[in-house]
């Protein structure tokens, strides 16, 4: 089946630092990406839909100037967690779909904030 | 708007008992349904989806879904439960190519 890598796996940072999370498509295109964060026992809520060559859609709620999204190609995305703060701490995952009905996930970046 | 229900936060069987996890959803228009699993600081593995036809769906590691339109469900099944299928399980459903609206998943425990 189709691959999505994240990178990196697992990061902790200090409190005000900016943290970036890549995502990408190992053996197909995707002109969206969906970034998702999931909180310890809780499940995945939608942050936002990455667009190759335009901008970020937002859920609402999601500050935009905060996690700054790139769709910088076909097969990447980024999310850059800017000044991150403890409560910022999260299971980050990004998702790609391929075809009309099947996402494919990627394995996840722990991000622990100090 | 769409959403998912997952009524069991855990659900406990037996290994070599048949198990269900529960779903219903709620959407306008046709429902695409996805059944993920999840192991611990792992991303969502794909089990099985049902988009149309027919409505018991086979999927990946043994396991099925049936679809039933009348009752909003998509139970997720397994005949014979092993150890190793004790995870989290999230029932998710969509309209096509967008974004996927995940239940609060269930937590299946398995015990030897």
């Amino acid at each position: 089946g189709a691959v999505v890598s994240q990178h990196p796996s697992r990061v902790i940072c200090k409190s005000g630092t900016s943290v970036k999370i890549e995502c990408r498509s190992l053996d197909f295109q995707a002109t969206t990406m969906f970034w998702y964060r999931q909180f310890p026992k809780q499940s995945l809520m939608l942050m936002a839909t990455s667009n190759e060559g335009s901008k970020a859609t937002y859920e609402q709620g999601v500050e935009k100037d905060k996690f700054l999204i790139n769709h910088a190609s076909l097969t990447l995305s980024t999310l850059t967690v800017t000044s991150a703060h403890p409560e910022d701490s999260s299971f980050y995952i990004c998702s790609a779909p391929l075809g009309l009905d099947t996402q494919y996930f990627g394995p996840g970046t722990r991000l622990t904030v100090l | 708007a769409q959403s998912v229900a997952q009524p069991e936060d855990q659900v406990n069987v037996a290994e070599g008992n048949p198990l269900t996890v529960k779903c219903t959803y709620s959407v306008s228009g046709n429902p695409y349904l996805f059944w993920y699993v999840q192991y611990p600081n792992r991303g969502l593995q794909f089990l099985l989806k049902y988009i149309t036809g027919d409505n018991l769906v086979k999927g990946s590691y043994g396991f099925e879904a049936e679809f039933n339109k009348s009752q909003t469900s998509f139970h997720l099944k397994k005949p014979s439960a092993l150890v190793s299928d004790s995870a989290l399980y999230f029932c998710a459903v969509n309209s096509g190519n967008t974004p996927l609206v995940f239940g609060k998943g269930t937590r299946l425990s398995v015990i030897a």
